[in-house]
């Protein structure tokens, strides 16, 4: 099946540096989103982004689907960014119709 | 408008028992999935329903089952509870089945004792 791979498994940051977190899927995708899940167990949708580059605030994302990456930028970082931040992937039709297939996830700990 | 609710949030079992988690999607979201978090496994499919129909399973024993209604309202039962099934249970919508936003619910604490 489809390996989704994100890194790094650990960030330690200060208040008010930037991050890159990079998620590398291993076949051709027509969805894929990130995902920070909050300290209740929510996963909050930050970008639908199967190819393209968006942002929202202090945060951007950028997905190159030929190469099978996607990049999540968080600039100036606040402690109220920490958390986890999942990558998934919903492969082209077959048997992962429907699905999303996660990455372990990268735990982003923003100290003040 | 109102997100993905999910019922009950947090709930404790024990072992043989059984167990049905609700889940309202977002008001015209007609496809609903239902994923399973432990730490160990991470994030794990479970099934997907769209318009009744169950249009996707992921590789979970047949005590884990779901239902979607006319309406999009979906519930997922897990039967004969194991130790092992403590987790978070996570639900989620979308429009349509394959390529759109997908949005997640608050969840379900599960714990079985």
């Amino acid at each position: 099946g489809i390996q989704v791979e994100q890194s790094p498994p650990d960030l330690i940051l200060q208040e008010g540096a930037n991050s890159t977190l990079r998620c590398n899927f291993s076949d051709s995708v027509n969805n894929l989103q990130w995902f920070h899940q909050n300290p209740w167990g929510q996963l909050i949708n930050l970008f639908y982004i199967p190819s393209g580059t968006k942002q929202n605030g202090r945060l951007s994302a950028t997905t190159v689907a030929t190469e099978r990456y996607s990049l999540l930028y968080i600039s100036s970082s606040q402690t109220t960014d920490s958390g986890v931040y999942f990558c998934a992937v919903e492969l082209v039709g077959g048997t992962s119709y429907g699905k999303l297939t996660f990455g372990q996830g990268t735990i982003l700990t923003v100290h003040p | 408008k109102a997100g993905v609710t999910q019922t009950p949030r947090y709930l404790i079992k024990t072992r043989g028992q059984q167990v049905t988690l609700s889940c309202s999607p977002i008001s015209g979201h007609r496809s609903v999935s239902w994923y399973q978090q432990t730490p160990g496994q991470g994030l794990q499919f479970l099934f997907e329903y769209f318009s009744e129909t169950q249009r996707n399973k992921g590789n979970f024993p047949g005590r884990f089952s779901g239902r979607q209604f006319s309406n999009s309202r979906s519930e997922m039962n897990v039967s004969t509870l194991e130790l092992g099934d403590s987790a978070l249970y996570l639900c989620a919508s979308s429009r349509t089945v394959s390529g759109n936003t997908i949005y997640f619910g608050e969840g379900s604490w599960l714990t079985v004792v």
